[in-house]
């Protein structure tokens, strides 16, 4: 399994702020994945983070909202821009270590906006 | 589309029974992994079990196993002997294998089980 630091674990932010939310790994990973969480739902995929490229993004997300950078194989970040109300979630970073292994969470981060 | 249905919003067990949780999936792919996950209030997603779409042999661990049918596109989650600990939200997930490769996960909506002492 992979250990998974995830911070900050909570926040309460201003609207129209951003937040950089930030995933380490303890070990090098090819897969790394931000999903959201909203109050009360399910987990919706924001984004494959890619190494040395640009992240792909689900339907219904966009970089300019949601820019993520992974600078190499075991650190990623997400970053939640101008903020509103309507992002108050926990947002949670997961990896894959290998081939049809399952994915591991981090213990992620709630997000209040006022 | 790939889905992931889970019928039941909430659930409710005494404290030693056993309860099973189920879970169904819409997929054209013939290869492919189905999880359940485990998130207690603290929020962390933990891996209950795991069950590969290829293997007849239902997974079990511990006082968790699963009733898989394949044809029937049903993976239903057994716990016996229910403990305080086991109440959270379960979550039933769905991995697409495309050539090989691991893709991402399609999570069902959630099963929010309480364990009654």
């Amino acid at each position: 399994s992979a250990v998974i630091s995830q911070k900050p674990s909570r926040d309460i932010c201003q609207r129209g702020t951003s937040l950089t939310i930030q995933c380490q790994v303890d070990s090098q990973v090819t897969m790394m994945f931000w999903y959201r969480q909203q109050p009360g739902q399910s987990l919706t995929l924001i984004a494959t983070a890619n190494q040395g490229s640009e992240a792909t993004y689900e339907s219904g997300f966009v970089i300019d909202k949601f820019p993520i950078s992974r600078p190499n194989l075991t650190f990623s970040t997400l970053t939640v821009s101008n903020m509103s109300p309507e992002d108050s979630s926990i947002y949670l970073c997961s990896v894959v270590l290998g081939y049809g292994s399952p994915l591991h969470f981090g213990n992620g981060t709630r997000l209040t906006v006022t | 589309a790939q889905t992931v249905t889970q019928s039941q919003p909430e659930m409710s067990v005494q404290e030693a029974e056993t309860v099973t949780l189920s879970c169904t999936y819409d997929t054209s792919e013939s290869d492919y992994y189905l999880f359940w996950y485990k998130q207690p209030p603290s929020r962390q997603m933990i891996l209950v079990i795991r069950q590969e779409a290829y293997k007849q042999q239902n997974a079990t661990e511990n006082r968790f196993s699963v009733n898989f049918q394949k044809a029937a596109k049903s993976f239903s989650l057994k716990i016996s002997d229910s403990q305080l600990g086991d109440a959270a939200m379960y979550f039933c997930a769905y991995l697409p294998v495309y050539g090989g490769a691991t893709n991402k996960l399609i999570f069902g909506t959630g099963t929010l089980l309480a364990v009654q002492p």
